[in-house]
């Protein structure tokens, strides 16, 4: 089992609301990442960080932000939640060498705005 | 044009029988490749890693085929426990471990 968290699992709450989706992992990885996946489709990467104070926006455009203040940590801001941002908010983690190195999700949280 | 295509499936088949998934990829700076499985409204699991030989896992044989841009995945014997979704992912050059997947392909096992 992979050691990487998420909070909340599930998150319904209004538009205009500031969330913060909590993300954690006790493996030590300086890489993580953060993905958003509607339901069939493929992960799309919105955020990465190399580690400490490092963090860079994904391929897809977010509203979101984040921010890498301790290693094991990288947490994702939504100022202010619009229905558009409903989708399923994956984490991951991966050691930083090697091209096969593999990449470990947490559970996800599941965001609806209303 | 998805960098990583992959037919949506579902393939429907029977306990026993051998399913074979294929996908393409249209990145050439693509270096290293994987299939992830995802089960139902959970996270993405790595099943296996392809290299260019080709490798097997038990029941799981993938295959690479660089110049056609083509990876396959061949599940014999199947199992009820293999339904799931199956990614495809693809590494492309550059610093930061950047994945791609494919919008996976569905496998229902049915007694």
């Amino acid at each position: 089992e992979a050691d990487i968290y998420q909070t909340p699992r599930y998150l319904v709450i209004g538009t205009g609301k500031k969330i913060t989706l909590e993300c954690s992992q006790t493996m030590g990885h300086d890489k993580m990442y953060w993905y958003q996946q509607d339901p069939g489709m493929e992960l799309h990467l919105i955020h990465y960080s190399y580690g400490v104070n490092s963090t860079e926006k994904g391929d897809l455009s977010s509203e979101s932000t984040v921010s890498r203040i301790r290693t094991e940590h990288f947490p994702l801001t939504l100022e202010s939640a619009r229905p558009s941002h409903t989708s399923q908010y994956l984490c991951a983690s991966s050691e930083y060498q090697g091209s096969y190195n593999e990449q470990f999700f947490g559970p996800g949280t599941r965001l609806t705005v209303l | 044009r998805k960098e990583v295509e992959q037919d949506p499936g579902p393939f429907n088949v029977p306990e026993g029988a051998t399913v074979a998934f294929n996908c393409t990829y249209s990145n050439s700076a693509s270096q290293s490749f994987f299939w992830y499985r995802q089960d139902c409204r959970k996270e993405p699991k790595l099943l296996m890693s392809v290299y260019s030989s080709g490798n097997e896992d038990g029941r799981f044989t993938a295959q690479l085929n660089r110049a056609s841009q083509y990876i396959s995945l061949l599940i014999r014997d199947s199992k009820l426990s293999d339904s799931a979704t199956y990614l495809c992912v693809v590494r492309v050059s550059g610093g930061y471990n950047k994945l791609i997947f494919g919008a996976g392909t569905r496998l229902a096992v049915h007694p």
